[in-house]
């Protein structure tokens, strides 16, 4: 079975300066992996998504993640962070021939912005 | 936007009472699921379905049922609440066709077993 591992529990940034959230994940292939944002009371939003290809993937709002087979991690970056980008980021882990294509979760890293 | 609408958004029970949460999807999407949030844990798969009266567990599926009688709804059953059962619940949909393509989930409901 697949799981995450998401370190940070909290972070805590600067406006303008860099991010890099961290995720590892265990599988036993070449998983699909994904991003997800979610502010204060809202559902889950997708950042980026990782399926094959290239290991450098874009997503919205300037996020960036890249897959690191070596590593088994997962890490999503942003070079200058906005006060906006504050809120919960979970990664996830889908595997491969799954029937139900079930998503598994990390357990959030919830990013704080100084101003 | 796959239109998806959880029901209620808040509640609060006693325990040992049975409580019934909604999700409602204005497409005919096929797969759906439910997961709780609880703080540490991300989100946990409870049930999820892939099609009327289709149905299987999740991660944390004790406690818990879920029904699809229809395409659009799909309900998750606290027989009996539990304190450990006070949790967000979120329901998701799969509106891609291809695997894992285009999760929505709903804004949650907040539910509170005293």
């Amino acid at each position: 079975a697949q799981s995450v591992t998401q370190p940070d529990i909290h972070i805590t940034v600067s406006e303008g300066a860099s991010l890099e959230l961290r995720c590892n994940y265990s599988y036993g292939a070449t998983p699909y992996l994904f991003w997800y944002v979610q502010s204060p009371g809202q559902g889950l939003q997708l950042l980026l998504k990782y399926f094959s290809g290239d290991t450098l993937v874009q997503g919205i709002k300037g996020f960036e993640a890249e897959f690191k087979r070596s590593q088994s991690s997962f890490n999503l970056r942003k070079p200058s962070v906005h006060w906006s980008d504050a809120a919960e980021y979970f990664c996830a882990v889908g595997a491969r021939n799954n029937a139900g294509n079930m998503l598994t979760f990390g357990g959030g890293t919830r990013l704080m912005v100084k101003p | 936007d796959a239109g998806i609408t959880q029901s209620p958004r808040h509640k609060v029970t006693e325990t040992g009472t049975p409580v019934t949460l909604r999700c409602h999807q204005t497409e005919n999407h096929r797969y759906m699921y439910w997961y709780r949030q609880d703080p540490g844990h991300g989100l946990r798969l409870i049930h999820y379905s892939y099609g009327v009266k289709d149905t299987d567990k999740g991660e944390v599926s004790d406690g818990y049922s879920v029904s699809r009688s229809k395409t659009e709804d799909f309900l998750l059953t606290l027989e009996s609440a539990t304190s450990s059962q006070t949790s967000v619940y979120f329901c998701a949909i799969r509106t891609g066709t291809a695997d894992y393509g285009g999760y929505t989930f709903g804004s949650g409901t907040r539910l509170t077993v005293v």
